[in-house]
């Protein structure tokens, strides 16, 4: 039962590393979010997906890129990590209608 | 523009008291729906209860419940008879029938204790 798998829980980058963050669901969603989330800020939306083969920006996009593998997998990657973009970041899913999003643990991302 | 406002400070409960978070949005759809998380110390995004904006009856989840006041455009939580597990961030969300993707809009958040 696992639902929304985001790896890794945490990671420490220099500044302008790259990385990618992965995100599994099981749950057979057709949309898949990324949102980041910072003290005081809520959630942002970062990207989403709509549905496998499409990806759309969200408030928040600058520097960051998506990619919905497949129908499960929705990965976000940082090209040149900048310290603006320490925070903590979850992935979700959901189906549409009054599904609620099903988040997964989050990722704590620090960039020094 | 925000879409979503929770305004309060943080809160200090009494245990076994019930609890009214605010909050209030902003939206020209006439089809939408609220939503209201939790998001305990620990981390994790656990979702509670549903509004849809035409639903005649207020959501009621167990010990939650929304205030759903339309033409007010606000969606309070409240929580009855309040737990030490409570002691939470809770976050408003909404979803507009424009966004037929999903997308949620959350506020910044309330923060609760809980204190026996």
């Amino acid at each position: 039962n696992a639902g929304v798998t985001q790896t890794p829980k945490f990671q420490v980058l220099k500044t302008g590393q790259s990385m990618t963050l992965q995100c599994a669901q099981d749950m057979n969603h057709n949309s898949m979010y990324w949102y980041r989330q910072d003290p005081g800020m809520g959630l942002r939306l970062i990207y989403y997906s709509a549905s496998e083969g499409t990806t759309d920006k969200g408030e928040v996009p600058n520097g960051y890129n998506v990619s919905r593998l497949n129908k499960r997998e929705f990965s976000l990657r940082l090209e040149s990590a900048a310290p603006s973009q320490t925070s903590v970041y979850f992935c979700a899913s959901s189906d549409r209608g009054r599904s609620p999003l099903h988040f997964g643990n989050g990722t704590r991302l620090t960039v020094t | 523009a925000q879409k979503i406002t929770q305004t309060q400070p943080g809160m200090f409960v009494q245990e076994k008291e019930a609890v009214t978070l605010d909050c209030t949005y902003d939206t020209s759809d006439q089809s939408y729906g609220l939503f209201w998380y939790k998001q305990p110390s620990s981390g994790e995004m656990i979702f509670l209860i549903y509004q849809g904006s035409y639903d005649e009856q207020n959501a009621t989840e167990g010990r939650y419940s929304l205030n759903f006041q339309k033409a007010r455009k606000s969606a309070n939580l409240v929580i009855s008879a309040s737990q030490l597990g409570d002691s939470a961030m809770y976050f408003c969300a909404m979803r507009e029938a424009y966004y037929g993707n999903n997308r949620l809009a959350f506020g910044k958040g309330n923060q609760v204790v809980v204190i026996p």
